[in-house]
């Protein structure tokens, strides 16, 4: 069974300062893929950015950047330039690349973090 | 393109009363999931389907039910609700392989009385 923690209930920043949330996954499977959602007040669930656990190169979106070490089994967000719109709760998940079985469709989630950007 | 759509945004029941909630995945989706969210449970996998076939199923008892028909839209039927079963109810459709990413609806807010 895999399982995903995320050790920070909640962060604050200041607009346009970075902030890096954390994540850390524990596996047996040899390829997965990582995931950040956003759930804003509006409540719906953001893919922020994806990870291939076979790829070496962190992935990027815009201001969004992760840290994946895979023998560390962490995967931790980077925000940069924060934005008051990027206030809101953030969830690392967890699915086997191979997702068959018990795996189809069954996302793992962390606890989340909540983050506050301040003007 | 349209998103996931889920219906309703709210809803209030009674102890002991059964619903139906609906989604409707993205144009093309064929694989719709269903998630139960609570502020002390977290995101819990409740089930999958694909083509009409329920492919996996989370730890949940058998009065949470679902089905999928032939144009991929979704229901989830919860029957003799119970107070914690109030929860935030999400959905979320994908082209079915785990790289895809799941892109999730609003969901559904079940508040029971």
């Amino acid at each position: 069974a895999q399982t995903v923690t995320q050790s920070q209930p909640e962060m604050s920043v200041q607009e346009a300062e970075t902030v890096t949330l954390s994540c850390t996954y524990d596996t047996s499977e040899s390829n997965y893929y990582l995931f950040w959602y956003k759930q804003p007040p509006s409540r719906q669930m953001i893919l922020v950015i994806r990870q291939e656990a076979y790829k070496q190169q962190n992935a990027t979106e815009n201001r969004f950047s992760v840290n994946f070490q895979k023998a560390a089994k962490s995967f931790s967000l980077k925000i940069s330039d924060s934005q008051l719109g990027d206030t809101a709760m953030y969830f690392c998940a967890f699915i086997p690349a191979n997702a068959g079985g018990t795996s189809y469709g069954k996302l793992t989630f962390g606890q989340g973090t909540i983050l506050t950007v301040h003007p | 393109k349209a998103g996931v759509t889920q219906t309703p945004r709210y809803l209030i029941k009674t102890r002991g009363q059964q619903v139906t909630l609906s989604c409707s995945p993205i144009s093309g989706h064929r694989s719709v999931s269903w998630y139960q969210q609570t502020p002390g449970q977290g995101l819990q996998f409740l089930f999958e389907y694909f083509s009409e076939t329920q492919r996996n199923k989370g730890n949940f008892p058998g009065r949470f039910s679902g089905r999928q028909f032939s144009n991929s839209r979704s229901e989830m039927n919860v029957s003799t609700l119970e107070l914690g079963d109030s929860a935030l109810y999400l959905c979320a459709s994908s082209l079915a392989r785990a790289g895809d990413g799941y892109t999730f609806g609003s969901g559904t807010r079940l508040t029971v009385v």
